[in-house]
């Protein structure tokens, strides 16, 4: 069964600190996987997109990392702000039709000043 | 700057009532979906189309149905209303998955339903 999950559900970290966010998958056939920021009362918005042959992708202040073999993928956020607020969703799409893009039920990271 | 508009933010319903909900995109994309967000659950799709008049069933189909006479407007309608579709309807929009974009979806804001 495709599923994605992630990990922790939530996260309260302090203004200017770093964290890992943590996503695993059993998606097949693997054709790229993406991470999403909601901000409340927002859609979601692409982060960064990665492919099989791909590992590593920075957005600024965000890095992902893929390990197609584990089938893990991680978002670090570096220098955390009070605007990285949201919640992360990590979303892994198949080769097939328009509707295998399966969604984890992502992470709400709260930053304190 | 790509757009993706709902028709409102928050509705309120009465049980047994006829809602609709609409979503225009202004990026002259071919698909477009309707997923709902419940807390936990993550996005779920309710249904796509990927053209004018053409709709595919999603993985919650039940009690939803959708419209699409033109490419820019896709509508979902919840024939009679029920307290469990009390959630979020998010609407998304994109071009053909064999593009260099990889599927990547344009979200509106959402409508958050409320039935009663």
């Amino acid at each position: 069964k495709n599923q994605v999950e992630q990990s922790p559900q939530s996260l309260i970290i302090l203004e200017g600190k770093n964290c890992t966010l943590q996503c695993n998958y059993t998606v097949s056939p693997f054709s790229n996987l993406r991470w999403y920021k909601q901000d409340t009362g927002r859609g979601p918005v692409s982060l960064t997109i990665m492919t099989f042959s791909e590992n590593t992708k920075s957005n600024g202040r965000y890095t992902a990392t893929l390990d197609a073999d584990t089938k893990q993928s991680s978002l670090h956020i570096t220098a955390s702000q009070l605007s990285d607020s949201a919640s992360y969703i990590c979303v892994v799409s198949t080769y097939s039709s328009a509707s295998k893009i399966i969604f984890g039920s992502g992470t709400r990271l709260s930053i304190r000043p | 700057d790509v757009k993706v508009t709902q028709s409102s933010r928050y509705l309120v319903k009465r049980t047994g009532e006829k809602v609709f909900l609409e979503c225009v995109q202004d990026m002259d994309h071919e698909n477009m979906f309707w997923y709902r967000q419940d807390p936990g659950l993550g996005l779920r799709l309710i249904y796509f189309s990927y053209d004018v008049k053409m709709k595919e069933k999603g993985d919650i189909p039940e009690g939803y149905s959708v419209s699409r006479e033109k490419k820019e407007r896709f509508s979902l309608i919840l024939e009679s209303a029920s307290t469990n579709q009390t959630s979020m309807y998010l609407c998304a929009s994109s071009i053909p998955t064999s593009a260099v974009s990889y599927n990547e979806q344009f979200f509106g804001p959402g409508t958050r339903l409320t039935v009663l």
